[in-house]
């Protein structure tokens, strides 16, 4: 159980072009989402909080304008990167949160989408 | 705020050597702690978690026990193989939802 999949996995496109990444909790529902950036070798970094039905919150620095998320339903979440640029190329990482017995959030991860822009 | 520190890597040993990975963090009141891998281009996946003190989380042979006095959850395993090779993450949670990550350390096992 638990499992978060994304799509695409792997993603090149050309600069000022959008880029739509989807995020599913598949066998849960998830009213928290998260997206997160990951650079080489680093650790991640959190980007947004995303709630189902209302606006997404943003970490300092992230631009909101830049990077759309819509959380539609408690099964998907979306990052879209508007007007892509090659710095924008990066590892993104969604999560979903799972409340279990103990009342623990546990926040449970996607594979992963790798974007190249050129 | 928040915070975890873990050992730095990368950490290379031999199949069935025995593995720590320290972690220490700083935090206000209980937080619940995490150990997470990330695979080579995958995401990341939960290996144990722990809500509070005392706690043992333990999965695939690996264990960590929630240290309050020490403010540690050390990751341990007994027999490394070399498909443990990955970078194991520490994690808190704190009041919120939110993640606090640890900075990664990267593990190669050798044959």
């Amino acid at each position: 159980g638990a499992v978060v999949s994304q799509h695409p996995s792997r993603v090149i496109c050309k600069s000022g072009t959008s880029v739509k990444i989807e995020c599913r909790s598949l066998d849960f529902q998830a009213t928290t989402m998260f997206w997160y950036r990951q650079f080489p070798k680093q650790s991640l970094m959190l980007m947004a909080t995303s709630n189902e039905g209302s606006k997404a919150t943003y970490e300092q620095g992230v631009e909101k304008d830049k990077f759309l998320i819509n959380h539609a339903s408690l099964t998907l979440s979306t990052l879209t990167v508007t007007s892509a640029h090659p710095e924008d190329s990066s590892f993104y990482i969604c999560s979903a949160t799972l409340r279990d017995r103990d009342s623990l959030e546990t926040q449970y991860f996607g594979p992963g989408t790798r974007l190249l822009v050129l | 705020g928040n915070s975890v520190t873990q050992m730095e890597g990368p950490v290379t040993l031999s199949e069935e050597a025995f593995l720590t990975i320290n972690c220490t963090y700083t935090a206000t009141g209980y937080p619940s702690l995490f150990w997470y891998v990330q695979y080579p281009g995958e995401g990341l996946q939960l290996l144990l978690k722990a809500t509070k003190a005392d706690d043992k989380g333990s999965n695939k042979g690996f264990e960590a026990t929630y240290r309050k006095e020490t403010t540690s959850f050390h990751l341990e395993k007994g027999s490394v193989q070399v498909s443990d090779s990955a970078v194991y993450f520490c994690a808190l949670q704190g009041g919120s939802e939110k993640l606090v990550f640890g900075k990664g350390t990267k593990l190669t096992v050798n044959p």
